[in-house]
């Protein structure tokens, strides 16, 4: 039973380059949310995908897009990218929108120069 | 608003007892409770959606007093394996579900 998987692992960027990071869900999960984690603090919510459209959104500008393919992977862009974007990126799965349990993947260590 | 978690960081020797508390300024639906060891993805622990509900994992339990607006994990017998930084979430009312604020984590630290 495959759990939550992310690509890249690592990245670097320098500021004012885009970005994609991908997420392949928990076999069985419909459900995408994703997570920036600034290093020493907790994660935050960036949005949730769900049905091949963003439910909720956190607090992040529209430079922070998403999107879900039909097999429910979905990937994260980041445009303009700025030195305070350097963080770990949180993919986490989940069976429909209630209050489910989560299953994070290990996540996508952004760096920015 | 991001909750407060104490204490901050605590360090047990294995078999001692610890709590870690969880409270928010702002009415709660539910708490969300997780574990992530250094370098490794956040893991589930439990969820609770009722006030004054118990729920359990192996020895971690937790409670949640949605008038207080707080919720505690306790640490019972604590194993090596405790050893991590939990977080708990919150979520309010009118949240449509798992739109989780996280708090800053308290470190716990099992020493044999």
């Amino acid at each position: 039973d495959a759990g939550v998987t992310q690509s890249p692992t690592h990245l670097i960027k320098t500021r004012g380059q885009q970005v994609t990071l991908r997420c392949s869900p928990k076999s069985g999960h419909d459900t995408v949310s994703w997570y920036q984690q600034a290093l020493g603090q907790g994660p935050q919510f960036i949005f949730q995908y769900y049905e091949e459209e963003e439910r909720q959104r956190g607090n992040f500008p529209d430079r922070f897009s998403g999107h879900q393919f039909p097999n429910y992977s979905s990937e994260l862009n980041v445009n303009a990218l700025l030195l305070g974007d350097s963080a770990l990126y949180l993919c986490a799965s989940s069976l429909g929108v209630g209050n489910q349990p989560q299953h994070f993947g290990d996540g996508t260590r952004l760096s920015i120069l | 608003q991001q909750p407060v978690q104490s204490p901050q960081a605590v360090i047990l020797r294995e078999g001692e007892d610890a709590v870690i508390n969880c409270s928010s300024s702002k009415a709660l639906y539910s708490v969300h409770w997780y574990r992530q060891k250094h370098g490794e993805a956040p893991v589930f622990l439990m969820i609770l959606l009722k006030g004054g509900e118990q729920k359990g994992h192996d020895k971690i339990s937790a409670s949640f007093n949605e008038k207080k607006q707080q919720s505690s994990l306790y640490l019972t017998a604590s194993q090596l394996s405790y050893s991590g930084t939990y977080f708990c979430g919150t979520e309010p009312p009118q949240a449509a579900g798992n739109k989780l604020t996280f708090g800053g984590g308290t470190r716990v630290l099992v020493k044999p």
